[in-house]
């Protein structure tokens, strides 16, 4: 599968812990997004890297979170102290392969539940 | 924020109707992308587009790029009951990043 993939698919967390989420883009893509979906809306824009620069950053992103991709390749996106509001899908999106353009393929999504 | 208005909110249709939904916005946007996403997965990119009025083809799925580049529509023609799932539409603005602005989604739902 060349596809983006994410890890954990899911995962279940008391409020306060750390959580840190992986995501794989597809191995050519150059750009990585983090999104945040929670139910019955679309997915939100956290962040964005090409290659390991990050870019931007949505005002979602609280101190609280942060984002990395060391090498260009993989991201990983932590939560500290984590509270009942940050329950949500988190997506990850690739994108800039040579026929791609400006199109984003998102991975299955970390769905994410503060208890 | 920017936001998109996306249009119906859900539709319940007969398998082999056609199917109609569009988003609009009060800002220009230089690419939309239209997704379909099935429970508890990611969404799947459909159909891409980059220019005003250019019309484009997926199988049984059409979707225009609007010429004031404020607005797109996606039609499903002959719905079966896989088309069944949430259907977003998404804009980048012109200058940006490349961050999409997605809209709230369309339910379809599918009597066989």
């Amino acid at each position: 599968d060349t596809g983006v993939s994410q890890d954990p698919r899911h995962k279940i967390t008391k409020r306060g812990q750390n959580v840190t989420f992986r995501c794989d883009p597809i191995s050519e893509h150059n750009r990585l997004y983090w999104y945040r979906q929670t139910l019955g809306q679309g997915p939100e824009f956290l962040t964005y890297f090409q290659n390991e620069a990050q870019l931007e950053k949505s005002r979602l992103l609280s101190d609280r979170f942060s984002a990395e991709r060391p090498k260009g390749s993989f991201s990983t996106l932590e939560i500290q102290r984590t509270e009942q509001g940050d329950s949500a899908m988190y997506l990850c999106a690739s994108s800039g392969g040579p026929s791609s353009y400006n199109e984003q393929f998102f991975g299955p999504g970390t769905r994410l539940t503060v208890l | 924020g920017q936001q998109l208005n996306q249009s119906p909110q859900s539709m319940f249709i007969q398998e082999g109707e056609d199917v109609s939904m569009n988003c609009t916005s009060s800002s220009i946007f230089n690419t939309w992308l239209w997704y379909k996403q099935d429970p508890g997965e990611g969404p799947v990119l459909l159909i891409a587009l980059y220019k005003a009025g250019e019309l484009t083809s997926n199988g049984r799925l059409t979707a225009q790029f609007g010429i004031t580049r404020k607005d797109s529509f996606l039609n499903i023609s002959a719905s079966i009951p896989s088309d069944v799932g949430i259907y977003f539409c998404a804009g980048q603005l012109g200058g940006s990043q490349g961050n999409l602005i997605f809209g709230k989604g369309t339910k379809l739902s599918v009597k066989p």
